[in-house]
């Protein structure tokens, strides 16, 4: 039961740019996450944002939700080649419910 | 942090054999696992929600028959491919909720990549 849609599919940016994907679930949902997934490799939990933030940073991750828009952004400030990867966002409704996932943005960074 | 072990990390096999993933939470209880599927470029696909005790709750489309998973106690669930074929193909991930926090954290496995020939 997917419900994620994630925008762009992919996502191709110079080095030092910045990167943002967006997120549109339809339930109500506990918190957000984002994940970040290397080729071939498992899942790299990179921040969860809860049903009453509206913004939350970490490092070069800035991540915003709007509930009423039913809609979460992630931005990467002065991107690396190393933050090529494909970025999922995960809603949680909580209780014994799995994280629903996006469909994912393949980001690739070109040094 | 908590850590939730998945075993093994790839596996090869032939047509018509069956497969065992395991799924392990090393430091914390969970009552609840859950086991994805991600075929290549796609994302996770729920497969079913594996209960401690209790049969699992499969999602539309996947066949209990096929994917039998077995969570016999509150730090271990397995998933068997029986019979397996090319198109079961597949990166496995298992997730568990951390049963004993309020908050029921929920972590991931590193994935198993069964590749059938």
């Amino acid at each position: 039961s997917q419900q994620g849609e994630e925008d762009p599919q992919a996502l191709s940016i110079q080095e030092g740019e910045n990167a943002t994907m967006n997120c549109s679930y339809k339930t109500s949902i506990n918190n957000l996450q984002w994940y970040r997934q290397n080729s071939g490799r498992g899942l790299v939990h990179l921040i969860l944002i809860r049903s009453n933030e509206r913004e939350k940073h970490s490092g070069r991750l800035r991540v915003t939700l709007d509930t009423s828009k039913k809609s979460s952004s992630l931005l990467i400030t002065a991107s690396r080649a190393a933050d090529t990867a494909s970025y999922f966002c995960a809603t949680d409704a909580g209780g014994n419910t799995p994280l629903v996932f996006g469909k994912g943005t393949r980001l690739s960074v070109i040094a | 942090g908590a850590v939730v072990s998945q075993h093994p990390s790839w596996v090869i096999c032939k047509s018509g054999t069956s497969v065992k993933i395991e799924c392990r939470s090393l430091d914390f209880q969970a009552t609840t696992m859950f086991w994805y599927r991600q075929f290549p470029k796609q994302s996770l696909m729920l497969m079913a929600t594996s209960n401690e005790g209790s049969k699992a709750t499969y999602e539309q489309g996947v066949e209990k028959d096929k994917f039998l998973i077995n969570h016999a106690s509150l730090t271990l669930s397995t998933l068997t491919v029986t019979s397996a074929h090319p198109e079961d193909s597949s990166f496995y991930i298992c997730s568990a909720r951390d049963s004993g926090t309020g908050i029921g954290e929920l972590f991931f496995g590193e994935g198993s990549r069964l590749t059938v020939l």
